[in-house]
Parts: C-alpha cells; sequence; structure tokens
C-alpha cells in the first residue's frame, strides 16, 4: 500500500541551528502538507503546497519556514534558527486531486531543540 | 477562520460498549469532514470521512453522522475493542479550493479496557 514516508523520525539540534525534514509524499499526489503537533496537542496546519508554490500557510508558517520540491519526489521542510518551542513532532501529508480528498499522513519527524 | 471543537477529550468506556464523540464546526462553507486515528508515536490514520451532501455514513463498526444545520458530527464505534484504544482527531476542511488546510480539533483520548 503506497504510503508517505519521513525521514529523520527524530531529529536533536542545538537552538539557533537550521534544520531540514524531509518526506516523499505518496508517487501521484500533488498536494503536499506539513503540520505540526506539540506534545499532547492538536495537530496544526503550517503550510500546503500545489504546483511547485505554497497554497496557503498559517500564522504558524512565518519567515522561519521554508518548504521546497526539490526533485520529482521529495518534499522538505526548513527550519532556519530553531527556537525551544519548534519542539514537536512534524508530519508530512499528501492528497490527490478530484474526488479523493483523503490527505495520508506520514509517521512524523520528532523534533527536539536543545 | 475555520474552529473546530471536540468533546469529550477522554473517553473510557468497556469493551462491547459504544463511544461517541462530538465536534463542532465554525465555517459553514466547511464540506468535508474526516476522523483520524492516532496509535502512540504514529502518524494520524484516516478512519472514515464524510461529505456535506451525505447525513451520515458507515463502515463496519464506525459511522459517522453530520448535521449541517446545526454545524456538528459526530463519530460512533460499536463494539469497542481494546485495540480502538487511541487518540481520535476530528477535522474539517472546505474542498473547493486547492490544498485547504485540514483544521482538527484537539482530539480524544478512547480507553477501552477488557
Amino acid at each position: 500500500e503506497p504510503e508517505v514516508t519521513q525521514t529523520p523520525s527524530h531529529q536533536v539540534t542545538q537552538m539557533g541551528q537550521e534544520v531540514i525534514l524531509r518526506c516523499v509524499p505518496i508517487s501521484n499526489h500533488l498536494y503536499f502538507y506539513w503540520y505540526r503537533q506539540i506534545l499532547g496537542q492538536k495537530v496544526e496546519f503550517l503550510v500546503s503546497f500545489y504546483n511547485n508554490e505554497i497554497s496557503e500557510k498559517s500564522e504558524i508558517f512565518d519567515d522561519q519556514f521554508s518548504v521546497e520540491r526539490p526533485d520529482g519526489s521529495n518534499f522538505t521542510l526548513k527550519i532556519r534558527s530553531t527556537k525551544l518551542e519548534d519542539s514537536a513532532m512534524y508530519f508530512c501529508a499528501s492528497s490527490d486531486r478530484g474526488t479523493n480528498t483523503e490527505a495520508f499522513f506520514g509517521q512524523g519527524t520528532r523534533l527536539t531543540v536543545v | 477562520g475555520e474552529n473546530v471543537e471536540q468533546h469529550p477529550s477522554t473517553l473510557s468506556v468497556q469493551e462491547g460498549d459504544s463511544a461517541v464523540i462530538k465536534c463542532t464546526y465554525s465555517d459553514s462553507a466547511s464540506n468535508y469532514f474526516p476522523w483520524y486515528k492516532q496509535e502512540l508515536g504514529k502518524g494520524p490514520q484516516l478512519i472514515i470521512d464524510i461529505r456535506s451532501n451525505v447525513g451520515e455514513k458507515k463502515d463496519q463498526r464506525i459511522a459517522v453522522t453530520l448535521n449541517k444545520t446545526a454545524k456538528h458530527f459526530s463519530l460512533h464505534i460499536t463494539e469497542t475493542q481494546p485495540e480502538d484504544s487511541a487518540v481520535y482527531f476530528c477535522a474539517a476542511r472546505t474542498i473547493n479550493q486547492a490544498g485547504t488546510a485540514l483544521i482538527f480539533g484537539k482530539g480524544t483520548t478512547l480507553s477501552v479496557s477488557s
């Protein structure tokens, strides 16, 4: 069964460092998303990406964040100058166009900023 | 923007009992309502969804109902089993726009004891 894969599963970084979280969406999907979940809290939308550009972003997704689809398979989230409060589980998701509107989530990357 | 409220935050039932989780939403333009199950350390997994042109949908032991007038929707799990224990999230999205975000509720921790 096709699935969204994310790497790494766990990333520990020093405050102020840059991190890149990687995702491989389901191959025929056209819409890509990043969400985050702070421990014990709800899943929050960060950004959606379609046709090589951001289609929507939340208030959380400020200049510290950027997304990229560097090739035909990967979708990345870059966090510059990480802060302690960036510690969270980051989920990548993808969805197909048309009638199939389900979003499929990856297993997540746990980011710990120390 | 959309706001999704979810109740209860925790729910404990005996194996074989039914469990009901309720959500309300604020944006009348929302027309897609998925439910996700999240097990410990994993990403959210879609278990059932409903679109606004349907009032009820069933899939074996799981059913979802939608009341568009009242802007609320509910998840019903019958004959609960210990493996149903997880965190359940409701969400809402407008599907007539490209890549629009899923807005999640705060989640319900369901515990099924045998």
